[in-house]
Formats: structure tokens, C-alpha cells, sequence
């Protein structure tokens, strides 16, 4: 059944500091991860990507750590603007055939002026 | 948000009544997606198709049907069997070619019940 009065984990950060985001995913066999970035009552737009052969990856101002012993990843945000604000969330993806991707739940950022 | 459009924004549904959401990309990708949020949940897969002609079901297909007659266009219908629909659709597409499966979203379409 649905699941009623789930609320969102919500981290908030003052502007200018650092934020990082968790995602725990679930599939070992899993070769490709991308954050997304949701702001409200819109669509999810691509943020950055990494493949399972790498540890981290840095885009701009984000960075990107993968963690495959402990199935952790991580969305760090350097000097967090309130245009950050929005949900975030990893998605797994298993390469091969039909490329069916895992999103999580989500995490809100908050950022406070 | 990209090349895929989503309409309408808001659409109201009647006890009783099919409602179709619709989708269209630019982007030349082959494959697409529809995809169900609801507050507080991931996104969960409605249906998808790789290429035209052909779509598979997802994990919550119940109450919904698509069709892909266009490689641009990929519509979803709501169906009366959708006891609960009231949730943010979100449409996706992706080049689906190698190891990266990005995907790109469309702004959403929120449904509600009157």
C-alpha cells in the first residue's frame, strides 16, 4: 500500500559552507551512478555521473565519491548557494541489455541564507 | 529541461474517466521513459520503451497504458483501473547506448482527482 507521511531526510546548510549528500545503493552489480538534482514542480536535471572504475569525480563546484565495499555514494557541494536548494538523489544503473535504473528516495537541501 | 516536453502541467481527472498525458522529444533518443513520484518516494518505473513499436512494462504498469507509434512520442494513458493516481508523472528519455543511461526529464505533469 501507499505509504503515507513519509517525509523527505532534510539537511540544511548555511550559505557558503560545504553540503554533502548520502545515497546508500543496493545493488552490487551495479556499474554507473548519476546525482540528479529536483527542484520543486520540476523535472530532475543530470548533475554529474561516475562509473564504478573510479573513486571520485569533480565537475564544477560538486564532487562525486563512490565507495563500492560499502555500497556508498556521495554529492559534495562546495560553497552552497541558495540556488542549491532543491531534493537530490543517486541513481544505480547496471549496464547491459535493458539499462534499468535504481533511483533513491531523495534528500532535501536547505540552504539558509 | 532539455528537449522533452510534457503536457499538460496540471490535469484533473473524473471518477471513471482515462485521462493521457503526453510526452515528445527533439533529442533523437530511442529510448523512453514514464515514471510516477509520489511525496516522500523515489521515482518508480510506469512503463518504458527502447525503440519504436515496442514498450515493456515497469514495476507499477497496473492501470496505465502507453504506445510508441513515433521514435518523438511516447504517451501515457491513466486508466479508470488507477484507483490511486494522483502523483507527479514524470516522462524521461535516454541514447540508452553503452554504459551511461542518462536520462533526461521532462518538467512533469501533475495529476489530480476531482
Amino acid at each position: 500500500g501507499e505509504s503515507v507521511g513519509l517525509h523527505l531526510p532534510t539537511l540544511s546548510v548555511q550559505e557558503g559552507d560545504n553540503s554533502i549528500i548520502n545515497c546508500a545503493y543496493s545493488n552490487s552489480a551495479s556499474d554507473y551512478f548519476i546525482w540528479y538534482k529536483q527542484e520543486s514542480g520540476k523535472g530532475p536535471q543530470f548533475i554529474i555521473d561516475i562509473r564504478s572504475n573510479m573513486d571520485k569525480r569533480q565537475g564544477q563546484r560538486v564532487t562525486v565519491l563512490l565507495n563500492k565495499t560499502v555500497k556508498h555514494l556521495s554529492l559534495q557541494i562546495a560553497a552552497t548557494q541558495p540556488g542549491d536548494s532543491a531534493v537530490y538523489f543517486c541513481a544505480e544503473n547496471i549496464s547491459g541489455g535493458y539499462q534499468k535504473v535504481t533511483f533513491g528516495t531523495g534528500t532535501k537541501l536547505q540552504v539558509i541564507p | 529541461d532539455g528537449g522533452i516536453t510534457q503536457s499538460p502541467k496540471y490535469l484533473f481527472r473524473k471518477e471513471g474517466q482515462n485521462v493521457t498525458l503526453s510526452c515528445e522529444q527533439n533529442l533523437n533518443h530511442d529510448a523512453m521513459y514514464w515514471y510516477r513520484q509520489d511525496p516522500g518516494q523515489g521515482l518508480r518505473l510506469i512503463y518504458y520503451s527502447q525503440i519504436v513499436n515496442d514498450f515493456q512494462k515497469g514495476d507499477i504498469a497496473e492501470g496505465y497504458s502507453v504506445s510508441r507509434e513515433k521514435k518523438e512520442s511516447f504517451p501515457l494513458t491513466v486508466t479508470s483501473a488507477q484507483k490511486n493516481p494522483t502523483a507527479f508523472y514524470l516522462c524521461a528519455s535516454s541514447n540508452g547506448q553503452g554504459i551511461k543511461n542518462i536520462q533526461y526529464f521532462g518538467a512533469g505533469t501533475r495529476l489530480s482527482v476531482l
